[in-house]
C-alpha cells in the first residue's frame, strides 16, 4: 500500500489565493519530498525535508513537518495558473536502501 | 544536461505481444527506478538499480516483467506478453543523492 496519502485529493482555488496540501505517512522516515506533476509529464522535485527539520521554504513554496503526527504540508502562496499540476509526497525511509514511496497526490486546479 | 530519456513516448500494441521501453538515465546518477502509473494505483515503484544492479524488484507484478540494467547509461523493462492491464505510463527516474530525476514517461497502450 502506498505510504504517503495526500489530502484533499483535489482542489480548485483561484488565481492569487494560497493552497494547502497535506500529507500523511505510516512509518519512520529520513526525510519526505514533494513533487509535482503536469499533465502527461513526468514528475518534478519541488523541496525536501528532512526528519530533524520542521519547515523549510523555496520561493512561493512553504513545506512543515510533525514527525510526531507523521504528516506534512505543502502550501504555495499567492498561486498562479502555471500552478496548475498534480503533487505528490515522497516519503525516504531509513536504512542503507532508503527506499522512496510515492502518495496517492493531490490534483490543484488554480483558476486564473 | 538532456535529463532521463525514454523511449518510445507512446506504444500501442496487442495483446500477446512483447514490449520493450528504453530508459537513458542521467549520466553520472547512479540509481534507476522504474515506475508504473495508473489512475485506480497511482505511481507504484516497479524496480530500483543501484549502480547498475537490481536491489528491490519487489514491486514487479509477474513474471511477464523484466528489468535489465546492462551499464550505467542504460535500462529496459520488457513486458511479454503484453495485456491489456499492462496499460499504463511506465517512467523511469535516475537519482543523485536523494533526488529523483524522472523522465517523460512511455504511454503503453495494450489492446
Amino acid at each position: 500500500s502506498q505510504q504517503g496519502e495526500e489530502d484533499p485529493q483535489a482542489l480548485s482555488i483561484q488565481e492569487g489565493e494560497n493552497a494547502t496540501m497535506n500529507c500523511s505517512y505510516k512509518t519512520s522516515i529520513n526525510n519526505l519530498q514533494w513533487y509535482r506533476q503536469n499533465s502527461g509529464r513526468g514528475l518534478v522535485h519541488l523541496i525536501l525535508i528532512r526528519s530533524n527539520e520542521r519547515e523549510k521554504h523555496s520561493g512561493r513554496l512553504r513545506v512543515t513537518l510533525d514527525t510526531s503526527k507523521k504528516s506534512s504540508s505543502l502550501l504555495i502562496t499567492a498561486s498562479r495558473a502555471a500552478d496548475t499540476a498534480s503533487y505528490f509526497c515522497a516519503t525516504g525511509g531509513s536504512g542503507g536502501y532508503q527506499k522512496v514511496t510515492f502518495g496517492t497526490g493531490t490534483k490543484l486546479q488554480v483558476i486564473p | 544536461d538532456a535529463g532521463v530519456i525514454q523511449s518510445p513516448r507512446h506504444e500501442v500494441t496487442e495483446m500477446g505481444q512483447e514490449v520493450t521501453l528504453r530508459c537513458k538515465p542521467i549520466s553520472g546518477h547512479n540509481s534507476l527506478f522504474w515506475y508504473r502509473q495508473t489512475m485506480m494505483r497511482g505511481l507504484e515503484l516497479l524496480i530500483y538499480f543501484n549502480n547498475n544492479v537490481p536491489i528491490d524488484d519487489s514491486g514487479m507484478p509477474e513474471d511477464r516483467f523484466s528489468a535489465k540494467m546492462p551499464n550505467a547509461s542504460f535500462s529496459t523493462l520488457k513486458i511479454q506478453p503484453s495485456e491489456p492491464r499492462d496499460s499504463a505510463v511506465y517512467f523511469c527516474a535516475s537519482r543523485t543523492g536523494e533526488t529523483q530525476y524522472f523522465g517523460p514517461g512511455t504511454r503503453l497502450l495494450v489492446l
